[in-house]
């Protein structure tokens, strides 16, 4: 199974602020990465697939990049409503995976 | 639009099979799969497997292979996910979602919480 790990795993930030989360697979899944945002008590949220491309009616703030094994979520100008979790999940190969997630708190 | 509309929460003793549905709406049914994910409490997500809408094929992680069942009643609309001789391990929100292409989950139902206990 390809293991997917993010870091952090939590992340303190003020709103205005720009984070970045990243994503590493335990081996080569070409451009096949999804990021999804999860607020408590309600399902996931997709906000990018195939690494880089924003799932239609979410924000241009939100941005991915990466390729092969290393991938990125950026943030910019956080609003109170982005505080959640955030999670990576390879679709590349079976079993499709996800990551640990990441905890985005108010600071 | 996409909707995906998932049956109520469920309370079972360990042993028993729970079967949850989802309900579809808003595209054609067959056009699609229909994954589902399920995540315990406080965890990460754990994918389970995916039913293809059109032809019924199925594909299932090895973890819960020979206990998950998925089906679908393409008359209804409407996905189907067993999980049998349930243990208070598999206590968690089960998800569908719609595949977008390629195994890309882009719509999700809202979840059904299931609690195994005695």
């Amino acid at each position: 199974d390809i293991q997917m790990t993010q870091s952090p795993s939590s992340l303190s930030a003020s709103v205005g602020d720009r984070v970045t989360i990243t994503c590493r697979a335990s081996q080569g899944i070409s451009n096949y990465l999804a990021w999804f945002q999860q607020k408590p008590g309600k399902a996931p949220k997709s906000l990018i697939y195939a690494a880089s491309s924003l799932q239609s009616g979410v924000p241009s703030k939100f941005s991915g990049s990466g390729s092969g094994t290393d991938f990125t979520l950026t943030i910019s100008s956080l609003q109170p409503e982005d505080f959640a979790t955030y999670y990576c999940q390879q679709y590349n190969s079976y079993p499709l995976t996800f990551g640990q997630g990441t905890k985005l708190e108010i600071k | 639009q996409v909707q995906l509309v998932q049956s109520g929460a469920e309370v079972k003793k360990p042993g028993a099979s729970v079967k949850v549905s989802c309900k579809a709406s808003g595209y054609t049914f067959t056009s699609y799969a229909i994954h589902w994910v399920r995540q315990a409490p406080g965890q990460s997500l754990e994918w389970m497997g995916w039913i293809n809408g059109g032809n019924g094929e199925t594909k299932y992680s090895e973890k819960v292979q020979g206990r998950v069942t998925i089906t679908r009643d393409t008359s209804a609309s409407t996905a189907y996910m067993e999980l049998s001789s349930l243990r208070s391990e598999d206590t968690a929100v089960y998800y569908c979602a719609r595949d977008w292409g390629m195994n890309y989950v882009a719509h999700w139902g809202q979840g059904t919480l299931v609690i195994v206990s005695s």
